[in-house]
C-alpha cells in the first residue's frame, strides 16, 4: 500500500460546529504533516508529527487540534472555525521522521459558513 | 530561512509542445522535490531529486545543487498535464522537515 487516504473529501461545517478530518497511511512512515492550501497558493505547514509526538506547530490557532493516535492514523479536530479557514486541507507522510520524500493524500476540501 | 522561486508563473501549451519550468532555491539543499497538482487537488510526486537527473516517461528533472536550480521538463506534452506544478524543498532540520514550496507555475495545455 503505497498511498495516503484522507476522509471526508468535502466538507462543509457551520461556525459552531465540531468536526475531525482523518489522515491514514499503511506505508510505515514516521512522520506525518498537515498542510493548508488556499485557492491559487501553494501549501502552507500546520502541524509536524514525528514517532507519534508533535513536533512542530506552526503557530496555529487553537480552533485546529491535531492528534495522533498511532504511527498509521493522524486526525485535525475542527471547532469554532471562521469562513476564513476555507481551504484544501492535505495530509502527508514521509518515512524517515524529520526527512526524506514526502507524499500527500487527495486532501478534505473544507467550506465553513 | 529558504527561499523557493519558480518560473515562469503561467504557461499555456499547444498540445505536442515541449516544455522547461525552472526552480531556484536560496540555499543548499538535501533534497527537492517536484510536484503535479491536479484540477481535484491531488498533490502527485513526480521527482524526489537532490541532485543529476532523472526520467519517468515524458517527464525528467534536473537538480543542480551547486548552482541552486532544478529544472523540469516535460515533452510531448498532453492536455492530462494541464494543471500546477510546484516544486519544494526541505527547511532547516529545526523547521522538522517543512517543505517551503515555490509558488508554482500553472500549465494549460491546448488541443
Amino acid at each position: 500500500d503505497t498511498e495516503v487516504t484522507q476522509t471526508p473529501k468535502h466538507l462543509v461545517m457551520g461556525m459552531t460546529n465540531k468536526k475531525s478530518l482523518k489522515c491514514e497511511q499503511h506505508m510505515g512512515h514516521r512522520a506525518m504533516y498537515w498542510y493548508k492550501q488556499k485557492a491559487k497558493k501553494p501549501p502552507e505547514l500546520m502541524f509536524v508529527y514525528s514517532y507519534e509526538k508533535l513536533s512542530i506547530n506552526e503557530s496555529v490557532p487553537s480552533r485546529f487540534s491535531p492528534e495522533c493516535p498511532n504511527s498509521s492514523l493522524l486526525n485535525l479536530h475542527l471547532h469554532a472555525l471562521q469562513p476564513e479557514d476555507s481551504a484544501l486541507y492535505l495530509c502527508a507522510s514521509s518515512p524517515m521522521g524529520l526527512a526524506g520524500e514526502q507524499f500527500f493524500g487527495p486532501g478534505t476540501r473544507l467550506t465553513v459558513l | 530561512g529558504i527561499q523557493v522561486e519558480q518560473s515562469p508563473p503561467d504557461l499555456i501549451l499547444q498540445e505536442g509542445a515541449n516544455s522547461t519550468l525552472r526552480c531556484n532555491f536560496s540555499d543548499s539543499v538535501n533534497n527537492l522535490q517536484w510536484f503535479h497538482q491536479n484540477p481535484w487537488g491531488q498533490l502527485i510526486n513526480l521527482f524526489y531529486i537532490p541532485s543529476g537527473t532523472k526520467q519517468n516517461g515524458r517527464l525528467s528533472a534536473t537538480t543542480v545543487a551547486t548552482e541552486r536550480y532544478s529544472l523540469l521538463y516535460i515533452s510531448s506534452s498532453q492536455t492530462t498535464d494541464s494543471g500546477v506544478y510546484f516544486c519544494a524543498a526541505p527547511g532547516a532540520m529545526e523547521y522538522g522537515n517543512k517543505l517551503v514550496f515555490g509558488a508554482g507555475t500553472i500549465l494549460r495545455v491546448k488541443s
